[in-house]
This record gives structure tokens, sequence and C-alpha cells, in this order.
């Protein structure tokens, strides 16, 4: 089955500087790969996603970044707010019948003032 | 509210006892997710539903779980025989099938405790 790796699980920047999270994964028919946020005690909102016909997609202060090959992928976010602060989680979809989502461990993002 | 909701939102049972969880989707939403949160971890996927019909089961879903979703609609999901390691977030998320992958809604979630 798929494997999905998260780096750092613990990050740590300046306000207004930018913070990029790493993933990677097994599965080279994984097709779909969204990023979530997860405030303490909320549910995950989904901030971005890429499919993987596409290399890069941003909206505002938010990209993300896939490389087919390497089977990897990254979220950067740049000029961090303390609104930012929170838990982030990249995941992978297998597709070819499969819809289930395999998750990362999670990303602890702080934004220091 | 039209998001995805739970119910309850809090469990606590005895290890050995059954409990039963229920999410309702968004109501245009066809496909329905099942998945567990531990603490510091990333939610693990369970099962989904299309309708009525349960396509996807993980290896993580024992004989002692089962999922139903009669008509299409709510679904339940049910744990027999707790056990101390079944203390995690059941979280339900729902999308709607168009062709191509589709953000999944999540719930809110229901913390259950087997003491």
């Amino acid at each position: 089955g798929e494997n999905v790796e998260q780096h750092p699980s613990t990050l740590s920047v300046q306000e207004g500087d930018s913070a990029v999270i790493k993933c990677t994964y097994s599965d080279s028919a994984s097709n779909y790969f969204p990023w979530y946020k997860q405030e303490l005690g909320k549910r995950p909102q989904l901030i971005i996603d890429i499919r993987s016909n596409v290399g890069e997609k941003k909206d505002q202060r938010i990209a993300v970044t896939l490389n087919k090959t390497a089977k990897h992928f990254s979220l950067h976010i740049t000029e961090t707010q303390p609104e930012d602060s929170a838990v982030y989680f990249c995941a992978a979809r297998t597709g070819g019948g499969a819809d289930g989502l395999t998750f990362g461990k999670g990303t602890h993002l702080i934004i220091q003032p | 509210d039209t998001g995805v909701s739970q119910d309850p939102r809090h469990k606590i049972t005895k290890r050995g006892q059954n409990v039963t969880f229920r999410c309702d989707p968004i109501s245009e939403h066809n496909r329905l997710y099942w998945y567990r949160q531990t603490l510091g971890q990333g939610p693990e996927f369970l099962t989904y539903f299309q309708n009525e019909a349960q396509l996807e089961k993980s290896r993580l879903l024992s004989d002692r779980f089962s999922a139903e979703r009669p008509k299409g609609s709510f679904s339940t999901l049910e744990i027999q025989r707790t056990e101390q390691g079944d203390s995690a977030m059941y979280l339900c998320a729902s999308s709607f099938l168009a062709g191509t992958p589709n953000e999944q809604f999540f719930g809110p979630g229901t913390r259950l405790t087997v003491l």
C-alpha cells in the first residue's frame, strides 16, 4: 500500500518568514495530493491540493509543488502570520478505484511573533 | 450548518462494550469515508462508501469493526467488544464524485475513550 513520509515534525519560523514542509510517497500510481490544516481540537480542513498532471499550484500565500519522478511534494507558505500556526498534514490518493487518503504524520508549524 | 456532522462528539465506554457512531455527510455528497486519528498522528483510512456500496476497506478495519450506509445518506460505524487500543478520534468525511478526485470535507469527529 501507499506510504507517505512527512518532514519536519515541528517547524518554528519567525512571523513574516517562509515555511516549507516536505512529503514523499511510495506508490507511483498516486494521482492526488491534498494538504490539510488542523487547528487544536478542530477538524482537518483542506488548504490546497494538486493533481498528478500539474507540477505546481498557487493560492495567495500558499503553494504546492509536485515532482512525480522523485515522488515528492512540498507545501510553501510565504509571509507567515500567527494564524498559520497549526498542524499540517500531507496526503496521497492512490486511485485505480481506491479513494481513501494516506496521510503523513503531520508537521506542527509554530509562528514566532 | 450544512457541513459534515457526527454524533456523539464524545463517547466513554468500558472495555468489552459495543459502541456505534453516526455520520451525516453534506447532503449532495455521494461518497462517505471513515478515518481514525490518534494523538500526534495523521488520520488513518478505514473505509469508504459510494452511495450505499462499501467500495474499499483498510486492513485496519478488523472484524470487530463494521460500517453501513443503508440508504446512501448517513452512515454508522460500530465497534464490537471495544479494546483500549480503540481509543481514538473517529473522523467522517464526504465528497462528491465527479470523475476526478475531489476535496474530502471532514466532520468534527467522535472522540472514543475505552476504559
